[in-house]
């Protein structure tokens, strides 16, 4: 089994800061992956980034870049410099060997302000 | 061209008719899923095809019909729509099934379903 625990309902940012939102996530399965995805608010779902358990490093892709904690079983999204185009709503999601599809957190509503 | 495309993307009926909707995939991917996202954002797998075969059926009342005619294919069929079936209705395509590298998955842009 797994769940996925985002515990920030809301977050607010400034823009061209930097701005962390929180996951963790609890699975039975030794090797797994850890995903993020961006629902703005014309409600697609955008793939961002992706982390291995077994990956040494801490994913980064352009302003995103995963802090992945496996023994605190974080994957923790960073964004830096946000932009006002950064405003959505935010899943983690995991995907084990053992289930074939993802399990998603509840997600987390992002707003930059200018 | 889109990569994961779902028609229609809109979709306002009555209880009890019966509706379709449908979702193709140009990425050559061997794996689709339908997922559903309720009024609270939350995202449940409902099935999942690989090549054409069901690998994935959750929980889900036997008035909701996968059909997978081809493997860029794969389509929901609702029978007897409830007031519960509102929702936003996502597919999605991976390259395979399960942890294959980064088994990434690519969604469509989601049907919006409103029971009136």
């Amino acid at each position: 089994a797994q769940k996925i625990t985002q515990t920030q309902p809301g977050m607010f940012v400034q823009e061209k800061e930097a701005v962390t939102l929180d996951c963790t996530y609890d699975t039975s399965d030794q090797s797994y992956g850890l995903f993020w995805y961006k629902q703005p608010s014309s409600g697609e779902m955008i793939f961002l980034i992706y982390q291995g358990s077994y990956d040494e490093q801490n994913a980064t892709e352009g302003r995103y870049s995963l802090n992945f904690q496996k023994a605190r079983k974080s994957a923790n999204l960073v964004i830096s410099a946000s932009q006002l185009g950064d405003s959505a709503m935010y899943f983690c999601a995991c995907l084990g060997t053992g289930r074939r599809a993802l399990t998603f957190g509840s997600g987390t509503r992002l707003q930059v302000q200018p | 061209d889109t990569a994961v495309s779902q028609t229609p993307k809109y979709l306002v009926t009555q209880m009890g008719n019966d509706k379709s909707i449908k979702c193709e995939q140009n990425l050559g991917h061997d794996t689709m899923y339908w997922y559903k996202q309720d009024s609270k954002k939350f995202l449940k797998i409902m099935f999942s095809y690989n090549n054409k075969e069901l690998i994935i059926n959750e929980t889900v009342p036997n008035r909701f019909s996968p059909k997978s005619p081809d493997k860029a294919h794969l389509n929901l069929h609702i029978n007897s729509l409830e007031l519960g079936d509102s929702a936003v209705y996502f597919c999605a395509s991976s390259q395979g099934a399960g942890l294959l590298a980064k088994n990434i998955q690519y969604f469509g842009a989601g049907t919006r379903l409103s029971v009136l």
